[in-house]
């Protein structure tokens, strides 16, 4: 069965400064990887995917992620930190042949002015 | 292009009442899927149904909870003899079509049994 690990409760940054969030994940083929954005009392937002081609995939609000398939990961970074990048960031994996996404627990993003 | 739409956004119900959750997908999106989120846990899969079939309702309790997408209106979540544990926020999906696309989520549900 898919799965997502998100092993990070919370991370700090300091506004301006880098920020990553990680994700590995576990699944039987090629994975379809997805990272959300949630605000509080707020649905999710799609920031980027990556389904096949160039493991660097470039996406809303200035984010990149990087798909790593010999460690299975697909970390979130963005090179200069916003206070209001400060939201619940979720990776989501699915399986070729199913449409049912599997979410990781979430990571709190704290940027601090 | 009027996104997810989900209602009510807030539902408050006595233990043995039924909950009715409705979700309108975006327009040209006949996938959808619906998630629950507990307090402090990630979204995890329940149904997912095209009009008027369901293809995978693998996350669904056995029990008291369904699931519709009719030909004609928003599909539903209905929850029979709510519980307090069924007390989360219940979030609805769509997508175009199943091949690699991203589904874009509704604002949510916040079911509270009391």
């Amino acid at each position: 069965a898919q799965s997502v690990a998100q092993p990070e409760d919370q991370v700090n940054v300091a506004e301006g400064n880098p920020l990553t969030v990680k994700c590995t994940y576990s699944v039987s083929g090629n994975p379809y990887l997805f990272w959300y954005v949630q605000y509080p009392n707020r649905g999710l937002q799609f920031l980027l995917k990556y389904i096949t081609g160039d493991n660097l995939v470039k996406g809303s609000y200035g984010f990149e992620a990087e798909f790593n398939k010999s460690q299975t990961s697909f970390h979130l970074k963005k090179p200069s930190a916003l206070v209001s990048d400060s939201a619940l960031y979720f990776c989501a994996v699915r399986e070729p042949g199913n449409n049912r996404l599997a979410f990781g627990k979430g990571n709190q993003v704290v940027v601090i002015p | 292009n009027a996104g997810v739409m989900q209602n009510p956004r807030h539902l408050v119900r006595r233990r043995g009442q039924e909950a009715r959750l409705r979700c309108s997908p975006m327009k040209g999106h006949s996938h959808v899927y619906w998630y629950r989120q507990l307090p402090e846990e990630g979204l995890k899969f329940m149904v997912y149904l095209q009009k008027e079939n369901i293809i995978d309702e693998s996350g669904m309790p056995k029990e008291r909870f369904s699931a519709e997408f009719p030909k004609e209106g928003p599909s539903i979540l209905r929850i029979q003899q709510v519980v307090r544990g069924d007390s989360a926020a219940y979030f609805c999906a769509s997508s175009p079509n199943t091949a690699g696309d991203e589904q874009y989520f509704g604002p949510g549900t916040r079911l509270t049994v009391t």
